[in-house]
């Protein structure tokens, strides 16, 4: 069964307006999770690293700023998509780690933001 | 500049035949390779991973090959099925860091009943 879920799957919203997006783990405490996002035709690209109880690591040109990450919990970390531009478009996808030491991660379903 | 490559954007395939996804990195420190799937609106699934270690790890009828000095990986899909049809992804990490996954591009499957 899924170890990730997100909330919203998709999402509208006018230019200009923030919208939030959640990500939980369901089965395992998760310190870290990641945030991706992907572009139509175009690979995952992390956009950054989220941290519980500490701020989270961004990806070169990903604006911290623009894409607010809360890691409060152990299970929940939030991306907020600031003030959002059609630009902003795209596919986002949250993921954890597989329990122990490897690197597998196993994702969430994706959310679809449109920004009209 | 890419450290992972999925040259084809797509492969067809009859059904009951063997898909062969092709991928190529250039990063030679990375050491933990990984296969997902991906279907369209739906996150990765985890299919198969491969550490620098191995050259082959099976699962079923998934099977991914690893030529370290060619810097090159493979995923065998045999037989393939109708329901394989989905975006591929290779992805690789490099130990010690955060576990940061660099994706290629995909290739797009199709198994013709």
């Amino acid at each position: 069964g899924a170890v990730v879920s997100q909330h919203p799957s998709w999402v509208i919203c006018k230019s200009g307006t923030s919208v939030k997006i959640e990500c939980r783990s369901l089965d395992f405490q998760a310190t870290t999770m990641f945030w991706y996002r992907q572009f139509p035709k175009q690979s995952l690209m992390l956009m950054a690293t989220s941290n519980e109880g500490s701020k989270a690591t961004y990806e070169q040109g990903v604006e911290k700023d623009k894409f607010l990450i809360n890691h409060a919990s152990l299970t929940l970390s939030t991306l907020t998509v600031t003030s959002a531009h059609p630009e902003d478009s795209s596919f986002y996808i949250c993921s954890r780690k597989l329990a122990g030491f490897t690197d597998t991660q196993y994702f969430g379903p994706g959310t679809r933001l449109t920004v009209l | 500049d890419q450290q992972v490559k999925q040259n084809s954007p797509s492969l067809s395939v009859q059904e009951g035949r063997i898909s062969i996804l092709n991928c190529d990195y250039t990063n030679s420190m990375f050491d933990y390779f990984l296969w997902y799937k991906k279907y369209p609106a739906e996150g990765p699934t985890f299919l198969i991973s491969i550490s620098s270690i191995k050259d082959k790890n099976e699962d079923g009828r998934f099977t991914v090959f690893l030529n370290k000095s060619a810097k090159h990986l493979s995923l065998h899909i045999v037989p393939s099925q109708p329901g394989d049809s989905a975006v591929y992804f290779c992805a690789a990490s490099q130990g010690g860091s955060q576990g940061n996954l660099i994706f290629g591009k995909g290739t797009k499957l199709s198994v013709k009943p």
